[in-house]
């Protein structure tokens, strides 16, 4: 079955130490997205990519980076610069026409915590 | 610019009532599209539904009803005779020219 995958579900990192979290799909979905989702505050766009080789900074890219070498796939690095990574992160994909009006396939989330 | 509110941060009903879940939206796009996505504990946010700017037809699926207004900017959620199940966040998106906006979501708790 198609879908998004993510790894790890958990994550821990210590202060200073960048972690890459994995996104995956095989939705043949040429867009990609990362969001942020804190307690209360809905999810917030980090970085997206409508194309291979290709991405923009979304609302809150600061602390993070991305690469989009492939349409499958779309890691998130987040650096030592982000100083409050502890959150739970979630991958998305849809098809790149932007007003298609098609919705986001979601993948299951990492959830980070730093230790 | 693109903004969803959902002004509702937690609700807690009893099993079998019916609930409704309110979302307001702004944006100067004359096409967009509204949806709605249920997060279980698990995390993922699975489709729900999704309306188009130009069909204000409202939606019945099952116990789920959807109430769009173009008037007022308001894309309401309705859950008739809630169940344990139905207990999850609930998000309504706007997606326009720009990628998709969010709500904070809602929380959903149905007690037995």
């Amino acid at each position: 079955d198609g879908g998004i995958t993510q790894s790890p579900k958990y994550l821990f990192r210590k202060e200073g130490q960048n972690v890459t979290l994995s996104c995956e799909q095989n939705l043949n979905h040429d867009a990609m997205y990362w969001y942020r989702q804190d307690p209360g505050q809905g999810l917030r766009l980090i970085y997206y990519s409508q194309i291979v080789n290709d991405f923009q900074k979304g609302d809150i890219a600061e602390g993070y980076s991305v690469s989009r070498e492939k349409k499958e796939s779309f890691p998130l690095t987040v650096t030592s610069a982000q100083k409050n990574p502890t959150a739970f992160y979630l991958c998305a994909s849809t098809f790149g026409d932007r007003l298609s009006g098609y919705g986001y396939t979601f993948g299951s989330g990492t959830r980070l915590t730093v230790v | 610019a693109q903004k969803v509110t959902q002004a509702q941060t937690e609700i807690s009903v009893v099993e079998k009532e019916d609930v409704t879940l309110d979302c307001v939206y702004e944006t100067r796009d004359t096409t967009y599209y509204l949806f709605w996505y249920k997060q279980p504990p698990s995390g993922e946010l699975v489709f729900l539904i999704r309306r188009n700017s130009f069909d204000e037809q409202n939606e019945i699926s099952g116990r789920y009803s959807w109430n769009f207004q173009k008037s007022t900017s308001s894309f309401n959620f309705t859950i008739t005779a809630s169940q344990v199940v139905d207990s999850a966040v609930y998000f309504c998106a706007l997606r326009g020219w720009n990628d998709m906006r969010f709500g904070a979501g809602t929380r959903l708790t149905v007690k037995p």
